[in-house]
């Protein structure tokens, strides 16, 4: 069991420029969940998949961000035209409909820096 | 005002005391999880409780439901323990987290 992971890992890019985070939840997990975090804040919910339908989007998440997780496996996160205020740290969780507590299992973050 | 609080925000103690952080919480909630993230940004799952008590190693999690409140102890704290602990609440009809500031803690030796 490899956990999640998520690539890359640092991500340093200038304003105005698309970016894309992948993240590979653990095998047998169906559920997906991206969260992003800010310096000295707790992560904020950006949105939930369920196999590879998308369930529930968060008023953070604007028309810049888009979710996708085509075969219900890995996830990609994509920022269009990327803004200073995105610099955050991007965490993606993984759980499995099987745990009744929803326990979740997070990777290492993607953390951005939009210059 | 958060829908979850922690307290307190930041806290340095010496190597050796007791450490409490606790997590009030203003929604229905199925369980509360406690989280350590260590500089770099890894979190890692602590407990995930629903009611009562849990306990491993020198860490202790409580929760009260009816007070809407949890509490994290360390006991015998060691500079390792330095890192940020953040509550989340997993809420009731939904699959998502809502989550505390987190409280950055830094232990002396």
């Amino acid at each position: 069991d490899t956990g999640v992971s998520q690539d890359p890992r640092h991500k340093i890019t200038k304003r105005g420029q698309n970016v894309t985070f992948r993240c590979d939840p653990i095998s047998e997990h169906n559920r997906l969940y991206w969260y992003r975090q800010t310096l000295g804040q707790g992560p904020e919910f950006l949105t939930y998949f369920q196999n590879e339908a998308q369930l529930e989007k968060s008023r953070l998440l604007s028309d810049r961000f888009s979710a996708e997780r085509p075969k219900g496996s890995f996830s990609t996160l994509e920022i269009q035209r990327t803004e200073q205020g995105d610099s955050a740290m991007y965490l993606c969780a993984s759980s499995s409909y099987r745990d009744l507590r929803n326990e979740q299992f997070f990777g290492p973050g993607t953390r951005l820096t939009v210059l | 005002k958060n829908e979850v609080e922690q307290s307190p925000q930041n806290l340095t103690a010496q190597e050796g005391e007791f450490i409490t952080i606790n997590c009030s919480y203003s929604v229905g909630i199925s369980a509360l999880h406690w989280l350590q993230q260590h500089p770099g940004g890894g979190i890692v799952s602590l407990f995930m409780l629903s009611s009562g008590k849990k306990k491993h190693g020198r860490l202790i999690a409580t929760i009260n439901i009816q007070e809407k409140h949890s509490s994290l102890h360390i006991t015998a704290s060691h500079p390792r323990d330095s890192a940020v602990y953040i509550c989340a609440a997993f809420t009731s009809g939904t699959y998502k987290y809502i989550f505390g500031t987190g409280t950055r803690l830094k232990v002396l030796a």
